[in-house]
């Protein structure tokens, strides 16, 4: 069955720390790759997006994320993070015969201290 | 251009009533897609809608049900409400059907049935 894991639910950083965030799927075929950041009480916003090509994309708000076909994964991470970056975030992928339809993660919880 | 937006912002139901959310996706948009999320979880997929016809359906009972009109924005629709139905009901828009495509989100409707 097609899944995606997230395994951290919480995770605690400290402002100025550097993030990783995890994320495995499993599909047939690699699938298009997608994390979203919500923020309490809004929806979600894309950060970055993988369908081909350089495995390691840029996105905003300085988040990058590197994509590893051997290990089913693409884990997000920042450098150093902001107050701001405390948020759910969530792994989301699409199969390339779904037509768009998003298959989330379970979400991290990232919370950060000063 | 204005985001997906997405009405009303709250509503709170009775057990057994009926519901109807609203969605108008980003200009140029004609792929809408719903998704529910309930409170400690990823969204979930319950519909797409593109070029008005429904393309895709996720594993929801046929007491949802959606539609799109021909200005491509989109409304869904909840019978016979549970508990189980509050959560945060999110719609996407996306420029074309397909899965390399960005799925922008609104802010969702938070749904609470008592």
């Amino acid at each position: 069955a097609q899944s995606v894991t997230q395994p951290d639910i919480h995770i605690t950083v400290s402002e100025g720390a550097s993030l990783e965030l995890r994320c495995n799927y499993s599909y047939g075929a690699t699938p298009y790759l997608f994390w979203y950041v919500q923020s309490p009480g809004q929806g979600l916003q894309l950060l970055l997006k993988y369908f081909s090509g350089d495995t390691l994309v840029q996105g905003i708000k300085g988040f990058e994320a590197e994509f590893k076909r051997s290990q089913s994964s693409f884990n997000l991470r920042k450098p150093s993070v902001h107050w701001s970056d405390a948020a759910e975030y969530f792994c989301a992928v699409a199969a390339p015969d779904s037509w768009g339809k998003l298959q989330f993660g379970a979400g991290t919880q990232v919370v950060v201290t000063p | 251009d204005a985001g997906v937006t997405q009405s009303p912002t709250h509503l709170i139901k009775t057990r057994g009533q009926q519901v109807t959310l609203r969605c108008s996706p980003i200009s140029g948009h004609k792929s809408v897609s719903w998704y529910q999320q309930v409170l400690g979880q990823g969204p979930q997929f319950i519909f797409q809608y593109y070029e008005k016809e429904e393309r895709g359906r996720g594993n929801f009972p046929d007491r949802f049900s959606a539609r799109q009109f021909p200005n491509y924005s989109s409304e869904l629709n909840v019978n016979a409400l549970l508990l189980g139905d509050s959560a945060l009901y999110l719609c996407a828009s996306s420029r074309e059907r397909a899965g390399n495509q960005p799925q922008h989100f609104g802010d969702g409707t938070r749904l609470s049935i008592l």
